[in-house]
This record gives structure tokens, sequence and C-alpha cells, in this order.
């Protein structure tokens, strides 16, 4: 089974902090996702990769930055904190080898910017 | 453009039939997916059809799909209260990386 965990389940920050929200995979994924939440809005895409050192800027990239050092990591980083951060955040990877795009998702991260 | 739209919420009772339907607009879409988020979880795929498939079951779970519309739906049947739950409908273009999400279906199962 593929198992991708999130550093944490939740986490309060204040306003102008850095925030690091670390995702890792274990099925040496080439794929790699950050998404965010917010009801009524449903999964938008912040920043994504396709390999190491590799990334791509999703839908809503602004305010955010991510790493991939390793392949199994993938980290979203939020340089100033601000409260229209708060949200679901919602990391997934994906194989390009599978026959089918399936994306495979964390339990997520609900973050709250004070 | 790139939009996928579900209904927002949709309440059934206890044993009977629940369908979620999505509409979709990108008609070069290779796979179309429905993923099941519980609360407090991530999401997690329920079932996946090809594009140039019409139907999928999977014991209570029955894709549909309608091409020419571009009409996706999920049917649950027998609903349990285990089934309470968002429903995401999504798909994604033939060679991208991009998955489109619709903003989901609640699904309220009265016992």
């Amino acid at each position: 089974d593929v198992k991708v965990t999130q550093s944490s389940r939740y986490l309060v920050k204040r306003t102008g902090e850095k925030v690091f929200l670390e995702c890792v995979q274990d099925m040496d994924h080439e794929n790699m996702f950050w998404y965010r939440q917010d009801p009524g809005l449903g999964l938008r895409l912040i920043y994504f990769s396709y390999d190491v050192k590799m990334k791509e800027k999703g839908d809503i990239p602004e305010g955010y930055s991510v790493s991939r050092e390793k392949k199994e990591r993938f980290s979203l980083i939020l340089e100033s904190a601000s409260t229209n951060q708060t949200s679901m955040y919602l990391c997934a990877s994906r194989t390009t080898l599978a026959s089918t795009d399936t994306q495979y998702f964390g339990p997520g991260t609900r973050l709250t910017v004070l | 453009g790139e939009d996928v739209e579900q209904s927002l919420f949709l309440s059934v009772r206890e044993g009977d039939s629940s369908v979620i339907n999505c509409t979709y607009t990108d008609s070069s879409s290779t796979y179309l997916y429905w993923y099941k988020q519980e609360p407090g979880a991530g999401l997690q795929l329920l079932t996946y059809i090809f594009s140039n498939m019409d139907m999928k079951q999977d014991q209570r779970l029955t894709v549909l799909l309608n091409k020419k519309d571009k009409h996706l739906s999920l049917r649950i049947a027998d609903t349990q209260t285990g089934d309470s739950a968002i429903y995401f409908c999504a798909e994604t273009k033939a060679g991208g990386f991009k998955t489109i999400f619709g903003a989901g279906t609640r699904l309220f199962v009265k016992a």
C-alpha cells in the first residue's frame, strides 16, 4: 500500500511566521503535489514536482514556495504566514509508471494562522 | 476552460441509492475519478473510469459516463451511514500533470 504522511495534522502559527509543511511518500513516486482545500472551492493546486529538484507552479502559488531535495520528500513553505492562508493542506503523490494517473493523498494538515 | 462542477450537498435515507453528479468541460480528459474524503482525513480514491468507457461497476458503486454531455455520475447502492463523506469528482487531461477537482459533494445519510 502506498503511504503518504504529513508532518502535522494540526498547526497553529502567528501572522508573519515562516511555516514548513512536510510530506513524505514511501513508494518511490516521481510526482508530488501540494493542494489547499477550502469549503466550497474544492482542491486548488499550489505547486507540484515532477521529479527531484523539479518544481512547477500550480494555480495559486503566491505566498508559497516548495522544496524537493529528495524523491520521497516534498516540502511546502509559507515564507510569511498570513491569515488568508488558514486552510487544510493536502499532499499527494503519483507514479507515472502505473496504468492510471491516480494520486495518493496524505491525511492533511489543518493550518490556522492567527 | 477547465472546470469540474458538482452540487454541494446530497441527503439520502439509509438503504436508499445515492446518485452524485458531476459535469466537466475538458473533452481531452483521459481519466475521470471519484474520491471520498471522510471527516479529518485526506482523499481516498474510490474508483476511476477511462474516458473511452461508458460504465464501470465495482460492488455497490456504479460510475456512468456520458461523453456527449460531459456528465459523470456515481451511484452508491444501499447507502449506509458509513458512506457519509465528501465525494470529489476529478479529471486528468491526456498526457498532463494536473488533475482538476470539483468542489466536492457532501453526502448526508439519515438513519
